[in-house]
């Protein structure tokens, strides 16, 4: 069946511009998670969506990051006045309930190039 | 902060046994350990998670010391395909992941 998806695959983009990175679940997976990666580190926490409403935004660093996923399915990460140290992998996950014992599926990411 | 202690790297020959360790001596009694692992460009991938026994699915054994502050991943017969980056994580509440750098594992011919 179909994965995790994630669109653009590339984005370059210029500083102090807007960008909107997009997730697609895995059909009927409630739990949606947000992740960025910088070279060489593992991924880190950004948000996390149980459903429509965000559960944990603890990981977003300031308030230029705000993610979305109004239908509780679909989910869009804005980045507004992108800055060079926003260059990453932003990758996306999901989950089937967001319990403590459920997998989560990443999608391939989206790599951000912020010149 | 990441919670576990992991290698780097490690190379293991093809068709060998990869053992991979784990440190996680501040470990809560409700805590689970899992494991994913990252091939090259891709995201990560679920292997496996174990809570006090050992586990064992079609990808990978879990083996977790009795007093839960080790762990080992193990990977039967290693091939090439199995050359990524393997993350160590203990998590209690669902609501994240959070990676250390894993240990990088390295299968030659």
């Amino acid at each position: 069946g179909a994965g995790v998806s994630q669109t653009p695959s590339n984005k370059v983009t210029e500083k102090g511009k807007y960008v909107e990175l997009r997730c697609d679940p895995i059909s009927g997976h409630t739990a949606l998670y947000w992740y960025r990666q910088s070279l060489g580190q593992g991924p880190e926490f950004l948000i996390y969506f149980q459903g429509t409403g965000a559960a944990d935004d603890s990981g977003l660093p300031n308030d230029r990051f705000f993610a979305v996923r109004p239908e509780g399915s679909v989910s869009t990460l804005k980045i507004q006045r992108t800055e060079r140290g926003d260059s990453a992998v932003y990758l996306c996950a999901t989950g089937i309930s967001g319990s403590r014992t459920d997998t989560q599926y990443f999608g391939p990411g989206t790599r951000l190039t912020v010149l | 902060d990441a919670k576990t202690t992991q290698p780097p790297s490690m190379d293991c020959a093809e068709g060998r046994a990869a053992n991979l360790p784990c440190n996680h001596s501040t470990i809560s009694g409700n805590e689970y350990v899992y494991w994913y692992r990252q091939i090259h460009s891709q995201g990560p991938q679920y292997i496996i998670h174990g809570l006090k026994n050992n586990e064992t699915n079609e990808m990978a054994s879990l083996i977790i010391t009795e007093d839960r502050k080790s762990s080992t991943l193990i990977l039967p017969h290693a091939t090439l395909r199995d050359t990524a980056v393997y993350y160590c994580i203990v998590m209690y509440n669902t609501d994240k992941l959070i990676f250390g750098t894993g240990t990088r594992l390295q299968v030659f011919p």
